[in-house]
């Protein structure tokens, strides 16, 4: 089972400012089958990357992301209010059971 | 556009069973594989298992084996899937997500139902 770690566990930041999240695998995600989410308080996940750097439909281009093997990072250029969230990694490079890191939740100052 | 509603929250005792529900609409539902998946307090987000819609072909996490069972019904577009031998860690909020590849078991998830609040208490 590939266990997926987030860091920080948490973070806050003013508005405008850049966010640097981070997902390390215990072993190399095979093909960068990686994905992060966002999710608020009361309502289930978003999907918001997916392959690593693939923006879903109708995600705003300040969220971004990089990385392969086994470090990932997720970007937000740009914090906004409505940011907000905690965001999780899944990976999808190994057979089952596919996981998901522990979060970091992100806060505006 | 990709609806997926589940039934309401369930009380159930130790022991005892519980069949949710997840009726899609919006798409062609045998295109795609739905998944479920939990996130209690301890547990974080846990993948569960999925079904085929398409010829009903269920994988299940280990950890759950023997005690979970998913379904489907083609003719309502609804999924389902029944928990045995509840246990208060199984206390949870359930989802069901739809495959964002399609036709894998090994996938993100693209669209997610509203959850359904699963208490084991007794």
């Amino acid at each position: 089972e590939v266990v997926l770690t987030q860091s920080p566990g948490a973070l806050s930041l003013s508005p405008g400012e850049r966010a640097t999240l981070s997902c390390r695998a215990s072993q190399s995600v095979d093909s960068g089958y990686l994905a992060w989410y966002q999710q608020k308080p009361g309502q289930a996940p978003r999907l918001l990357i997916y392959d690593a750097s693939t923006r879903a439909t109708g995600i705003p281009d300040r969220f971004s992301g990089r990385g392969s093997g086994a470090d990932f990072i997720l970007t937000i250029s740009r914090l906004e209010p409505e940011d907000i969230a905690v965001y999780f990694c899944q990976q999808y490079g190994s057979s089952p059971p596919l996981t998901f890191g522990g979060g970091t939740k992100v806060q505006i100052k | 556009q990709v609806h997926l509603v589940q039934s309401g929250a369930e009380v159930k005792e130790p022991g005892a069973s519980v069949r949710l529900s997840c009726k899609a609409s919006g798409y062609t539902f045998g295109n795609s594989y739905i998944h479920w998946l939990r996130q209690g307090p301890e547990q974080g987000l846990e993948w569960m298992g999925a079904v085929t819609p398409s010829d009903g072909t269920t994988i299940y996490a280990q950890k759950f084996q023997g005690r979970i069972s998913v379904s489907r019904d083609t003719s309502t577009s609804t999924v389902y899937m029944d928990l045995s031998s509840l246990r208060s860690e199984d206390t949870a909020v359930y989802y069901c997500a739809r495959d964002g590849v399609g036709t894998t078991f090994i996938s993100y998830f693209d669209s997610w139902g509203q959850g359904t609040l699963v208490t084991v208490s007794s």
